[in-house]
């Protein structure tokens, strides 16, 4: 599986922008990039995804690499309910032996503080 | 829409009892997940469903390990017997289809094997 590093913690204040970052140099043509993000005593939550070009939604932006190498997950504007978890995950996409190529694979993923 | 539901969300059993954990996926979706987490190895994919059928079990720890999904609304996890290092918190997630990017999850079980 190609694997995501990410920052281990990464610190910000509210109301500022938040760029996370993910390198995922061995990244496949048919790897998507997917965020999730983890909430205190909560399970994952989806947050974004894309595969070439950048993506925007009301929760976030994610902005990828010419190169696919790296992406990062753009936070416009963080609140103190951003603090959180996020994990960057590459997901594959080609179907093959019946869907067994459809895992998220979660990593240790970076924990945003958010300081009011 | 409830989401997916899971229960109980908490379990304290002693060592050696079965424990089974519940989960309903949202209403229409047709694939299902179940993930374990711990402190020590994060977030694992123990399995995963597509219209009631296994997909993949590799994630699947041991034979004491079993998951079944008798329909679309409900599956379970079952432990037998528990062991303390099963104790974790386990999460069922749902999606419409297999290959949608964005899985549902539930709140978790958390579960203490005594």
């Amino acid at each position: 599986d190609a694997k995501t590093t990410q920052p281990n913690s990464m610190e910000s204040n509210e109301e500022e922008p938040v760029h996370l970052p993910c390198n995922h140099s061995t990244i496949s043509g048919t790897d998507y990039i997917h965020w999730y993000r983890q909430l205190p005593s909560q399970g994952p939550e989806y947050v974004i995804h894309g595969l070439t070009s950048n993506v925007n939604n009301r929760m976030a932006s994610l902005a990828i690499a010419e190169d696919r190498k790296s992406s990062t997950l753009i936070l416009h504007r963080a609140t103190l309910r951003d603090a959180a978890v996020y994990y960057c995950i590459l997901r594959d996409s080609t179907f093959g032996s019946g869907g067994s190529n459809y895992k998220l694979t979660f990593g240790k993923g970076t924990l945003l503080t958010v300081n009011p | 829409d409830a989401g997916v539901i899971q229960s109980p969300r908490h379990e304290v059993t002693e060592m050696g009892q079965e424990v089974t954990l519940r989960c309903k996926p949202i209403s229409g979706h047709n694939s299902l997940f179940w993930y374990r987490q711990t402190m020590m190895r994060g977030l694992e994919l123990l399995i995963y469903f597509n219209n009631n059928v296994p997909i993949d079990d590799s994630g699947m720890p041991e034979d004491r390990f079993s998951a079944k999904m008798p329909n679309a609304s409900f599956s379970t996890l079952k432990i037998q017997p528990s062991e303390p290092r099963d104790s974790a918190v386990y999460f069922c997630a749902s999606s419409f289809e297999l290959a949608d990017n964005e899985q549902f999850f539930g709140p978790g079980t958390r579960l203490t094997v005594l």
